[in-house]
């Protein structure tokens, strides 16, 4: 167990409709980073948090966006969706802003029908 | 950007052999390494890390080997079990892009008991 916990571990939703999945750091850690895995496809880096504020952003849709709370977790909003945003969805925490050693949560799947 | 590739995508070892999975990476500018296992419904769970001021660095029946000169990075597991087969890859740091981590697609290890 990472420390970092996600929920849903399942999402079963219609295209065009708007999900949020929920992150946890683990304890004491400020950075949060969500990634995607598509069938196939290695983890696509899509945004980082530190302390509230966004520190770098990789290949996120304008369709997706992200926010972390004053108590350090984390929400990923997902809109409009498409049948190709089915995947699951990673998010990792760090302790400093500097990217080191991730430590990555269970996950939630989407499923977009 | 950065490409990072497996050279397979499955391996199939005896258990008590020992395993060698292989990354290879683009960029020059890399500098940090990671080495993740990710087993079935779970999230990537850190193995071992390398910096690029080293070339080898030994963890419990882990090495991982850099080589800068043909950007190659390769992980060995020594006395492979059945509990080590799931999915590795690894993860490249590059510096020049604001601390974005790029990852393979991963090799799904199998130990054959």
């Amino acid at each position: 167990d990472s420390g970092v916990t996600q929920t849903p571990k399942h999402l079963i939703t219609a295209t065009g409709q708007r999900v949020t999945l929920r992150c946890s750091p683990r304890s004491g850690d400020l950075s949060v980073y969500w990634y995607q895995q598509s069938l196939d496809q290695g983890l696509q880096f899509l945004i980082q948090y530190y302390n509230g504020e966004e520190r770098a952003k990789g290949n996120i849709l304008e369709r997706f966006s992200a926010q972390q709370f004053p108590d350090l977790h984390s929400e990923l909003n997902l809109s409009s969706l498409e049948l190709g945003d089915s995947a699951l969805y990673f998010c990792a925490s760090s302790a400093r802003d500097r990217v080191d050693t991730q430590y990555f949560g269970p996950g939630t799947r989407l499923t977009v029908l | 950007g950065e490409s990072v590739g497996l050279h397979l995508p499955t391996l199939s070892v005896q258990e008590g052999d020992n395993s060698i999975i292989n990354c290879a990476y683009s960029n020059s500018a890399s500098d940090y390494f990671i080495w993740y296992k990710q087993e079935s419904g779970k999230g990537p769970q850190f193995i071992i890390d390398i910096r690029s001021n080293m070339d080898k660095r030994q963890g419990q029946r882990v090495t991982v080997l850099l080589n800068k000169t043909v950007k190659h990075l390769s992980l060995q597991i020594a006395a492979t079990q059945p509990g080590d087969s799931a999915v590795y890859f690894c993860a490249v740091l590059r510096r020049d892009t604001g601390n974005q981590f790029y990852f393979g697609t991963g090799t799904s290890l199998t130990v054959i008991p």
